[in-house]
């Protein structure tokens, strides 16, 4: 098993630019999320989705799109890329939300807004 | 409503005694908590849980943790610490029913020879 795969590992961006992050699973997990991780700042959630089809925002959502068309895939779109959004970002899945909620994560992708 | 809270940004201690990470929650209801681990350049791996039951969970790499309810603490513990322990500790909880964990802030753990 792949896990959790998130593409790219590493990604330098230009104010206004935009971009995907891929993120995807091989093990039938209905419940993904993202976060970015921040020096000091701990996980902060962004967006989360509990099947196909059904996304909602966390935390921070602002500056972010998210899709799930499948139940393998769950994109992080940045729509005009700003500084504060320089961060590393990391997918998470997980089997069962309601109990268990062992989350997997992906290794993370490390944004630099220049 | 719920939150997790993480003391301490970092610990330092001595290969072969004893570390202790804290972790405090607000959680309503009975809680759901986890212990994650980062490694440098890596994701979260998740080392422990605690659902019900015994108040002391054992997980993975030698690590267990105390459940305590009157004190609303998940601390993590390990007898005799490895320069290998060395990395970023995480506390996440949840409410029953919830999807969403609240994660703390995380604490390093550095461990010198």
């Amino acid at each position: 098993n792949a896990g959790v795969t998130q593409t790219p590992k590493f990604q330098v961006l230009k104010t206004g630019q935009s971009m995907t992050l891929q993120c995807a699973q091989d093990m039938n997990h209905e419940y993904m999320s993202w976060y970015r991780q921040d020096p000091g700042m701990g996980l902060r959630l962004i967006h989360y989705s509990v099947g196909a089809g059904i996304t909602d925002q966390g935390e921070v959502p602002n500056g972010y799109n998210v899709s799930r068309s499948t139940t393998e895939d769950f994109p992080l779109r940045l729509l005009s890329a700003a500084p504060s959004q320089t961060s590393v970002y990391f997918c998470a899945s997980s089997s069962d939300p309601g109990r268990q909620n062992i989350q997997y994560f992906g290794a993370g992708t490390r944004l630099s807004v220049l | 409503a719920q939150s997790v809270a993480q003391p301490e940004d970092q610990v330092n201690v001595a290969e072969g005694n004893p570390l202790t990470v804290k972790c405090t929650y607000s959680v309503s209801g009975n809680p759901y908590l986890f212990w994650y681990v980062q490694y440098p350049n890596r994701g979260l791996q998740f080392l422990l849980k605690y659902i019900t039951g015994d108040n002391l969970v054992k997980g993975s790499y030698g690590f267990e943790a105390e459940f305590n309810k009157s004190q609303t603490s998940f601390h993590l513990k390990k007898p005799s610490a490895l320069v290998s322990d060395s990395a970023l500790y995480f506390c996440a909880g949840l409410s029953g029913g919830s999807y969403i964990p609240t994660f703390g802030r995380g604490t390093s753990l550095i461990v010198h020879p």
